[in-house]
């Protein structure tokens, strides 16, 4: 049972568009809703992270938006550069330290100049 | 800081065969994790601990094992290897504390099982 479905699979985006990418949970008790950001040949990184008592947070390009009661949350990815292509993740835990990452499946993103 | 290191980098086992995959932190971090990554399946997490001594079962333990005898170092043994097996496999670290503290993750290793 895969407790994060994340969307879509794979992105193809321009030069300076707009990347949005979805993910949806199930478990309600989760409440720390971290993106990941991997290079090819790399371990993933943290970009950006969200707690369900903000809707929004937002790091320069970088925005979360999350819907607590649709149990969604997306990342945008605002004037998207080539550089941003990478596969995103999403992911989720309980409680603090956030050791127990559930993940979503990943999306590769294609920046084209 | 190296942060999170893991060795190898890459491995090729037969079936049956045994290893350990090694990992080692310089953050001083007491939570250490690992996961492992298949196409379409995201980061699974394998095992994990919340200090030395001391270790727990995540997603999908079976097969693997962990042992935690010190803050630095938290290797993982796969006994009897099998195809099943074949996947990138990341560490990863992060602060205990009162916060949602960030996971640092390691460059990975990736293993082949024949």
């Amino acid at each position: 049972q895969q407790q994060v479905k994340q969307s879509p699979q794979s992105l193809i985006v321009q030069k300076g568009g707009i990347s949005i990418i979805n993910c949806a949970y199930e478990n309600t008790a989760f409440d720390y809703f971290p993106w990941y950001q991997q290079f090819p040949g790399k371990g993933p990184a943290l970009l950006i992270a969200i707690r369900p008592d903000v809707s929004e947070k937002k790091e320069g390009r970088f925005t979360i938006s999350f819907n607590k009661s649709a149990k969604q949350f997306s990342l945008h990815i605002m004037d998207s550069q080539p550089g941003d292509s990478a596969t995103y993740f999403c992911a989720a835990s309980i409680g603090q330290g956030a050791q127990k990452l559930v993940f979503g499946q990943g999306t590769r993103l294609t920046i084209n100049p | 800081n190296a942060g999170v290191t893991q060795t190898p980098k890459f491995q090729v086992l037969k079936t049956g065969q045994s290893m350990t995959l090694q990992c080692a932190q310089d953050m001083n971090h007491e939570y250490m994790s690992w996961y492992r990554q298949d196409p379409g399946m995201g980061l699974r997490l394998i095992h994990y601990s919340v200090g030395a001594g001391i270790t727990d079962q995540g997603e999908v333990p079976n097969g693997y094992n962990v042992s935690r005898s010190t803050t630095e170092d938290f290797p993982l043994r796969l006994l009897s290897a099998a195809p099943s097996q074949t996947s990138v496999y990341f560490c990863a670290s992060s602060y205990a504390g009162l916060v949602y503290n960030e996971q640092f993750f390691g460059p990975g290793t990736r293993l082949t099982v024949l």
